[in-house]
C-alpha cells in the first residue's frame, strides 16, 4: 500500500514560469491537504480538497495559486508566474475522512526552487 | 490566537535522553502531535496525545502534556544518531477541524 506520492521531488523554475506539483493520495483516501514549508519554518496549511471540490482554500495566496483534485488522477497544485518567494517545500497529506484524530500521512514533498 | 512555539535547536550525546519542548496558545486544542522530518524527507508522524491525557508512552518516546500551562514535551530515551532530525509539534484545534498548526521545528543533533 503505497503512501502519499508526490512528484516531482525537486522542481526548478525561472521567475515567471509555471509550476505544477502533483499529489497522489493513499489508496482509498479521498481527502487531500496541501501545506507549504518556507525555509526554517513549520508547515502552513494552504488548501483542503475532496474529489472535484475545494473545501477550504483559506491558506492559499489569492493570486497565482490554484489547486484541483479531479475525479480521476492526482491532485495538482499550480503556481503561475512564480516568484522567488514561492521557493519552498510543498507537502501533501491525505486522509480517508476529514477530522480524523490520529494525524495525517504526508508525502515526501516537492521542493520548489525559483531562480 | 493560533501559535505554536518551539526552541530551535537541541544537541545531546548518544545514549542520553532528549527533551523537546513546545508551547501552544489555543486552549481549545484537542489533539497534539509530534512529527519527525529527516533531511530532504517528508514528515513522519511519531505520536499524538489527546488533550484529556497527561502522558503517553510509546517505546522510547514519552509525551507529557500540561494543559494548564499549554506545554507539551517529547522525551526520547536512549537517543541514537538516527534520531537526528527536525521535530515538529502540531496542534489540532477541535474535533471538527482538519487543519494542523505547526511549530517551526526543533533541530535535534545527536553527537556520537
Amino acid at each position: 500500500n503505497a503512501g502519499v506520492m508526490q512528484n516531482p521531488r525537486h522542481l526548478v523554475r525561472r521567475r515567471g514560469q509555471e509550476a505544477r506539483l502533483r499529489c497522489s493520495p493513499m489508496k482509498g483516501h479521498s481527502h487531500v491537504y496541501w501545506y507549504r514549508q518556507l525555509p526554517e519554518e513549520g508547515l502552513k496549511f494552504m488548501v483542503y480538497l475532496q474529489k472535484e471540490n475545494i473545501i477550504d482554500e483559506s491558506g492559499m495566496p489569492k493570486e497565482r495559486f490554484s489547486a484541483e483534485f479531479p475525479k480521476e488522477g492526482p491532485s495538482i497544485l499550480r503556481i503561475q508566474q512564480v516568484v522567488r518567494g514561492d521557493s519552498a517545500a510543498y507537502f501533501c497529506a491525505s486522509s480517508p475522512e476529514s477530522g480524523q484524530h490520529y494525524g495525517y500521512t504526508f508525502g515526501s514533498g516537492t521542493r520548489l526552487t525559483v531562480v | 490566537g493560533e501559535d505554536v512555539e518551539q526552541s530551535l535547536f537541541l544537541s545531546v550525546r548518544e545514549g542520553d535522553s532528549s527533551v523537546i519542548n513546545c508551547t501552544y496558545t489555543d486552549s481549545s486544542s484537542t489533539y497534539l502531535y509530534w512529527y519527525k522530518q529527516e533531511p530532504g524527507a517528508g514528515l513522519q508522524l511519531l505520536t499524538y496525545i489527546f488533550s484529556n491525557m497527561d502522558m503517553k508512552q510509546d517505546q522510547r518516546l514519552t509525551v507529557l502534556l500540561n494543559k494548564k500551562d499549554k506545554h507539551l514535551s517529547l522525551r526520547i530515551a536512549d537517543t541514537q544518531t538516527g534520531d537526528s532530525a527536525i521535530y515538529f509539534c502540531a496542534e489540532r484545534l477541535d474535533d471538527s477541524s482538519y487543519k494542523l498548526i505547526f511549530g517551526s521545528g526543533t533541530r535535534l543533533l545527536v553527537r556520537p
